[in-house]
């Protein structure tokens, strides 16, 4: 039984296309992160979410806290936004989910 | 600011040994978290110290320990290592309890164990 969800697992998008991934989760959480790996191992945290919305360049993140789900969506993606992203959450522990490989194609 | 450090970035063990990694967080952060991350089970949680204290811990097994100094830096020790044990362990640390602020990760530790 995974804590968290991701969708979708593998993400191939063209160079200006609007993305989004879904993230769900089924502990009780005190916050969210979305996380960026780039190749080579590399993290980034890009969002920590308790509640509502965030907005950071090109990125958005969006909780909902009755529905135990958040997106991260990437408008105008560009190649350099080629990553693996992750999304963890702060229950009793940190849990984590297992990924979204996203590519984008010029 | 210099960044989260680890070191070193690249080990080779034989099973049966064992290892120790080193953590150094952001000046001023007091709150290291320990992660293992292997192809199969992703990304997993082992424990957070902070000012000096285990706060937090994962499910690993006992082999698996750690400690914090007096100046946050922190180390992880691996004990009778396993072939399972090969994995990029990587440490984030924050200014205040991980799930009160966003973390800054180190490079890793990419240990490989023969």
């Amino acid at each position: 039984k995974n804590e968290v969800e991701q969708s979708p697992q593998n993400l191939t998008a063209q160079e200006g296309e609007f993305i989004t991934i879904n993230c769900s989760y089924s502990v009780g959480i005190s916050a969210l992160h979305w996380l960026q790996q780039h190749p080579g191992g590399g993290i980034v945290s890009l969002f920590m979410l308790s509640s509502g919305k965030k907005k950071h360049g090109r990125l958005i993140a969006t909780i909902n806290i009755q529905e135990k789900h958040s997106s991260l969506h990437i408008t105008a993606s560009h190649p350099r936004d080629s990553a693996v992203y992750i999304c963890a959450v702060n229950g009793n522990q940190f849990y984590f989910g297992t990924g979204t490989s996203l590519t984008v194609i010029p | 600011k210099a960044g989260v450090t680890q070191t070193p970035r690249y080990l080779i063990k034989t099973r049966g040994q064992q290892v120790t990694l080193s953590c150094s967080p952001i000046s001023g952060h007091r709150s290291v978290s320990w992660y293992q991350q292997t192809p199969g089970q992703g990304l997993q949680f082992l424990f957070e110290y902070f000012s000096e204290t285990q706060r937090n811990k994962g499910n690993f097994p006992g082999r698996f320990s750690g400690r914090q100094f007096s100046n946050s830096r922190s180390e992880m020790n691996v004990s009778t290592l396993e072939l399972g044990d090969s994995a990029l362990y990587l440490c984030a640390s924050s200014g205040r309890l991980a799930e009160q602020e966003t973390q800054y990760f180190g490079p890793g530790t990419r240990l490989l164990v023969l």
